[in-house]
């Protein structure tokens, strides 16, 4: 079974457009958030959701929106698509602030 | 504010030679120490973690790390390596309480025959 997964793998897309990303975790944990890596692999946090409620914002464009329906899922929303919004987004859970546990990731590709 | 130092940016070693991956952390509080391990298109996946107890921590595929409080440090070694072991190595730690995450700039390990 897989603990977090996300959909899609792979996002070609053009500039200017608006796409989302989601993500579900079996696991039962209660926070989840996005990262994004950039292309010198480089991992930053995005966002933070705890039982539904956002508890982290990183400086993060306006553009990018997360939307936790249930505690677990987390997707997040990207509107008006830029070229440097291509990276690969990471979902992941934890339960607490311990541990956290990462899906496949989703490479995001805008032209 | 926490922060993470991984001090190589890529190792390349022989199979079967052992290896140190170094990682130092910067922070005034009480810290959770994890090593993350991404294989090529993979996530991440845990490698192993520090969060109270025993200073060396052992992973199941025979990594270990030590966390060290008066050097800041917590490197990761193996005593032999393999080839399925090439793959990015990220340090990562947290202030215990906060669920933000601070990684590292990542570990190129690549293991030649």
């Amino acid at each position: 079974d897989t603990a977090v997964s996300q959909t899609p793998k792979y996002l070609v897309t053009q500039m200017g457009n608006d796409k989302s990303i989601k993500c579900e975790q079996n696991l039962g944990h209660d926070t989840m958030y996005w990262y994004k890596q950039d292309s010198k692999k480089f991992l930053k946090i995005m966002f933070s959701y705890n039982n539904k409620e956002l508890i982290i914002n990183e400086t993060v464009p306006n553009r990018f929106s997360p939307k936790s329906p249930d505690k677990a899922h987390l997707n997040l929303h990207i509107n008006s698509l830029e070229l440097g919004d291509s990276a690969v987004y990471f979902c992941a859970s934890s339960r607490d602030t311990y541990e956290q546990y990462f899906g496949p990731g989703t490479r995001l590709t805008v032209t | 504010a926490q922060s993470v130092t991984q001090l190589d940016s890529q190792v390349p070693v022989f199979e079967e030679a052992p290896v140190e991956l170094r990682c130092n952390y910067s922070s005034s509080v009480s810290v959770y120490l994890f090593w993350y391990v991404q294989y090529p298109n993979q996530g991440l996946q845990l490698l192993l973690k520090y969060l109270s107890g025993s200073t060396l921590v052992e992973s199941i595929n025979g990594f270990e790390a030590e966390f060290n409080k008066s050097q800041t440090s917590f490197h990761l070694r193996k005593p032999s390596v393999h080839i399925s072991d090439t793959a990015e190595y990220f340090c990562a730690v947290n202030r215990r309480g906060s669920e933000k995450l601070v990684f590292g700039k990542g570990t190129k390990l690549t293991v030649n025959p």
